[in-house]
Order: structure tokens, then sequence, then C-alpha cells
């Protein structure tokens, strides 16, 4: 069973720093199974990122993923307020799993 | 575009049975992954199962003995049962689409999320 490691569990940075969190997964993930979300208190989550490094519809270009086999990154490359937020990595597949989130805090 | 909406009981007391429905609109559920996720207060993301529109099932296998998924494709919508439940059950209950047709993928989109509480 794949166990996905998201670290740091806190990342505290200031408006216009750039921000980089990182997945780990305990097996390789296959096919680029990984996406990214972000949540905000009170909502559902929103994609990020699917396949590892493909943006999703409407999402800024300062957000980027990359990474294989089992070690996965994220990176905001300048962070705007409406980004503090906290952002789970998951592999899909036959077994869905999230990581347990990373939270970005001002 | 496709937008999911949970309804079902706000409050369900131990023991119970806890009984969601997950309705589609704006698409059709044929050809597509449907899911449960939910999330404990303060906590992660906790996947549940998912139904294929054919009917096949997937769940967690630390809830597999709990949980049923099940599909009604003429009303559009799916459901999830999870029987005895326990005060570590009260969490946000979200349903969330695969992103693409007949195979997996990531979820996209997801419903707005209904709270449920565990308690006498």
């Amino acid at each position: 069973e794949i166990v996905l490691t998201q670290s740091p569990a806190t990342l505290s940075l200031s408006p216009g720093e750039r921000a980089t969190l990182s997945c780990g997964a305990s097996q390789s993930i296959s096919s680029s199974y990984l996406a990214w979300y972000q949540q905000k208190p009170g909502l559902a989550p929103r994609l990020l990122i699917y396949d590892v490094s493909n943006r999703a519809t409407g999402i800024p270009d300062r957000f980027s993923g990359s990474g294989s086999g089992t070690y996965f990154t994220l990176t905001i490359s300048r962070l705007e307020l409406e980004d503090f937020a906290v952002y789970y990595c998951q592999q899909y597949g036959s077994s869905p799993l999230f990581g347990g989130g990373t939270k970005v805090e001002i | 575009q496709v937008q999911l909406q949970e309804s079902g009981p706000g409050l369900v007391k131990p023991s119970a049975t806890l009984s969601l429905t997950c309705s589609v609109s704006g698409g059709s559920i044929n050809t597509y992954y449907w899911s449960w996720i939910r999330q404990s207060p303060g906590k992660g993301l906790e996947w549940i199962g998912y139904i294929y529109y054919t009917g096949s099932t997937n769940y967690n296998p630390s809830l597999k003995s709990r949980v049923t998924i099940s599909v009604d494709t003429s009303k559009n919508q799916f459901s999830l049962e999870l029987r005895s439940v326990t005060a570590a059950d009260t969490a946000v209950y979200f349903c969330a689409r695969e992103a693409q047709q007949w195979v997996r993928s990531w979820f996209d989109p997801w419903g707005q999320g209904i709270l449920v509480t565990v308690s006498s």
C-alpha cells in the first residue's frame, strides 16, 4: 500500500516569496498519476495540477508541478495573498490516496 | 458545466447508518468514475470509495466492511451508505467526479461538501 508524505506540514512565508512543497511516495507512482489540490477553509479542494505537471484550467502559471517516481514538487513562484491555503497531493489509479497536506501560512 | 450536490442528514446517531446522495447536474453520470471523499474536522482528505457508472465499485480497505456505494443512472445520482457509525465518522463528506471519461484520473469537479455529525 502506497503512503504519500507531504513536507513540510506548515510553510510560513511572505507574499512574493517562492513556495516549494514536497510529496514523497513510499512506492513509485506509475504513469504520472499525481495531482495537486488547494483547499481554503470551508471550501472543497480545487484542482491545481494533474499528471504531475499539467495546470488545470484557469490556474495561474505561478503554479507548477514536477517530479517522477517517488518524489514530486509543487512550486508557487511568487506567493499572492490568495495562495495561503492548504495543499494536498493525490495519487490516482486503482485506489486513490491523498497526502496529509501542507499548510502555507503568512 | 457539471455540478455535484451532496444531500442527506446532518446528524446521525452512533451505530446507525449514514446515508448520503450526490446529485449530478449539467452532465451525464455515464462513462465516468464517481467517488466519495471525507474530511474529519481539522484533518486531511480520506478517499472512501468509487463507483463506475456500470455499478462496479472499489472501496478504501479501512472502510470496506462498512461501506456501500450505489448508482442510479436514471436519476443521475449516486449514493453512500456507511454502517455502524461512531464519532470518528464525523466529517465533511464530499462527492467528486474523476475528470476523464472511461479511465481513472484526478478529481474534478467536487461537490461543496456536507457536514455529518455522529452524536446521540
